[in-house]
């Protein structure tokens, strides 16, 4: 399948700090990337759809300055948490697909682990 | 919108024997229907999936099974190892043609014993 990848890995960050996430998508171009966030031992919950070369668009109750998300090329797209807290301490993890031949076909990235003290 | 509920939230076989995990959708309008396998610490890895105009389809030891009608639809897996100890979860989207939202299930935490 098509390959997805997340950096970094794992970012422990003190609070009131801010944390890019970088997702890219490494073998086909993607106009559409998703941002989910995973809490242990639950389903993921998705944050936004990430559009490129236009806004994100937020699921409700994500707030949109707190997470913010570019998407500026085919292949790249980043999530900034500004003004970490320990709430925000989760597991964020990126999807996109090839958009082409199966069109709705989604790979995952590795996720990456943020831990804010 | 979508609702996906997955059941059993924990699952434990012995190697060997078959493991199967359903799924029950809302939206009749859903027409794409992944698998994901997630291991601990790592991002879902997309297992298998199925179209609705498709009523079963089979990867070596892993099938899904599609009820329009009954809108479920579920993950079976034969001879099952150590190896596929694991979450696994559902979802299902309204194909657009391009990148659709997914809704996912609970997740399913499956054990296989020796």
């Amino acid at each position: 399948g098509a390959v997805v990848s997340q950096h970094p890995s794992r970012v422990i960050c003190k609070s009131g700090t801010s944390v890019k996430i970088e997702c890219r998508s490494l073998d086909f171009q993607a106009t559409t990337m998703f941002w989910y966030r995973q809490f242990p031992k639950k389903s993921l919950m998705l944050m936004a759809t990430s559009n490129e070369g236009s806004k994100a668009t937020y699921e409700q109750g994500v707030e949109k300055d707190k997470f913010l998300i570019n998407h500026a090329s085919l292949t790249l797209s980043t999530l900034t948490v500004t003004s970490a807290h320990p709430e925000d301490s989760s597991f964020y993890i990126c999807s996109a697909g090839p958009g082409s031949g199966s069109a709705d076909t989604q790979y995952f990235g590795p996720g990456t682990r943020l831990t804010v003290l | 919108g979508e609702n996906v509920e997955q059941h059993p939230s924990t699952l434990s076989v012995q190697e060997g024997d078959s493991a199967v995990i359903k799924c029950t959708y809302s939206d009749s309008a859903s027409n794409y229907f992944p698998w994901y396998k997630q291991e601990l610490g790592k991002g879902p890895q997309l297992i298998i999936d199925i179209r609705s105009n498709v009523g079963e389809k089979k990867d070596q030891r892993i099938a899904v099974t599609l009820n329009k009608t009954a809108k479920h639809f579920s993950l079976h897996i034969t001879e099952t190892q150590p190896e596929d100890s694991a979450v696994y979860f559902c979802a299902a989207s309204i194909g657009t043609g391009t990148a659709s939202k997914l809704t996912f299930g609970t997740g399913t935490r499956l054990q296989v014993t020796l």
